[in-house]
Parts: C-alpha cells; sequence; structure tokens
C-alpha cells in the first residue's frame, strides 16, 4: 500500500528560525511528489518534484528529492508569522490517477 | 477564472438526513476527487474519477456516493447522515502528472 508519512507532526518556531520539515514515501513505481501549504482554507500548491537532487526555490521556501532515500524536505528559511499553516506533502504513483498525502506538518511561528 | 467551484460552503445537518454537495471545474481536467479533512488531520480520500462515467472508492467511501455524468460535475451525496461525517470536505481536480487543483471547501455539521 502506497504511503507517505511527514515528520514532525507539529512544530513551534520564533521568528527568524530556519525550519526543515520531511516527507519519507513508499510507493509503486513512483512519478512525482508534491508539497502544499494550508491555512484556514484549501491547501495551495508550492512545489512539484520529479527528479533527485534539483532544488526547487520560491523565495524564502525551497525544497529538494532524494529518490534513493525515498525522501523530501522542505526548508523555510528566516520564517515568519505568515508562514504558520499545514504543510502537506503528496506523492503521485506511476499510474497517476490519485495522490497519496501524508498526514501533514503544523508550524506555528511565534513572533 | 473559476477553477473548482463547490456549493455549499457551509450547512448544517441533522442526523439521518441526506444532501449533495456540488463541484464542478472548468479546466476540463479529467481527474476529479473528493477530500475529508478532519480537525487537525491530513487529506482523506472519499472517491475519485478519472473520467465522465468511471468513479472508483478511496480510502473512506463509506456513507457516501458520487457519480460523474460529465467531464465537469462530481457531486457527492451523503445518504443518512451520522456525526462522524462532520468534516470539511474539499473537491479538486487535476490532469495527470500535473498539480491538483481544489475548491474551496464545504463545513459540514451533522448533529
Amino acid at each position: 500500500e502506497d504511503k507517505v508519512v511527514q515528520s514532525p507532526l507539529s512544530l513551534v518556531v520564533h521568528e527568524g528560525d530556519t525550519v526543515t520539515l520531511n516527507c519519507s514515501y513508499e510507493v509503486t513505481n513512483f512519478r512525482s511528489l508534491l508539497w502544499y501549504k494550508q491555512e484556514k482554507k484549501a491547501p495551495t500548491f508550492l512545489f512539484m518534484l520529479t527528479s533527485s537532487g534539483i532544488e526547487k526555490k520560491s523565495g524564502r521556501l525551497s525544497s529538494i528529492l532524494d529518490k534513493k532515500e525515498l525522501f523530501s524536505i522542505l526548508n523555510i528559511t528566516a520564517t515568519q508569522t505568515g508562514d504558520s499553516a499545514i504543510y502537506l506533502c503528496a506523492v503521485e504513483p506511476a499510474s497517476q490517477k490519485k495522490l497519496v498525502f501524508g498526514k501533514g506538518t503544523k508550524l506555528t511561528v511565534n513572533p | 477564472n473559476a477553477g473548482v467551484t463547490q456549493t455549499p460552503k457551509f450547512r448544517i445537518l441533522k442526523i439521518g438526513q441526506s444532501m449533495t454537495l456540488q463541484c464542478t471545474q472548468d479546466m476540463n481536467h479529467n481527474y476529479m476527487y473528493w477530500y475529508r479533512q478532519d480537525p487537525g488531520m491530513g487529506l482523506k480520500l472519499i472517491y475519485y474519477s478519472v473520467g465522465a462515467g468511471i468513479t472508483d472508492k478511496g480510502e473512506v467511501p463509506n456513507g457516501y456516493n458520487v457519480s460523474r455524468s460529465t467531464t465537469e460535475d462530481f457531486p457527492l451525496r451523503l445518504e443518512l447522515a451520522a456525526p462522524s461525517q462532520t468534516s470539511v470536505y474539499f473537491c479538486a481536480s487535476r490532469r495527470p502528472g500535473n498539480t491538483i487543483y481544489f475548491g474551496e471547501g464545504s463545513w459540514l455539521t451533522v448533529v
């Protein structure tokens, strides 16, 4: 059965800290891994990763995939209170029919 | 630029009542999904569809039914509502190999 495990489940930091969120997976014939940010409403797309070792970057957020070790990390530098959210990781198997989501990491950034 | 539209946004149901959550997308996506999200939890897949006339169960299908008569519409029906179905429901759509687009969510309370 396809599985995505995120850690930690929750994290509390102070503004300005750097955080690393983890996502490990077991999936039949991996195709891609996606990161989403969810505040009070629907998840919004951050990154899609398909190749090992290539960092995707957007402002203070970056992510990288390791297909050999079956995990990805999401880094957020110089955190701000607006980064407080649930961060979801999802994996797309080769069948492409559905995404398998992890339980998410709840990040709280305190001023 | 509608994307994925779901209605209603909020609904209170009494135990045993039935209702339909409507979902429509204007992006001509073949794949559509219904997820539920309980407080502090990740997304659980209820049903999905890879095209008109084709539907399949996800992780938590019991108590729900779907239909997909057109590419655009994917309604979710709750029969005999139970308190355990109190949740936030997200409809979503995507093209294979691409990110998933979510509707804004429907908050359902069963009392």
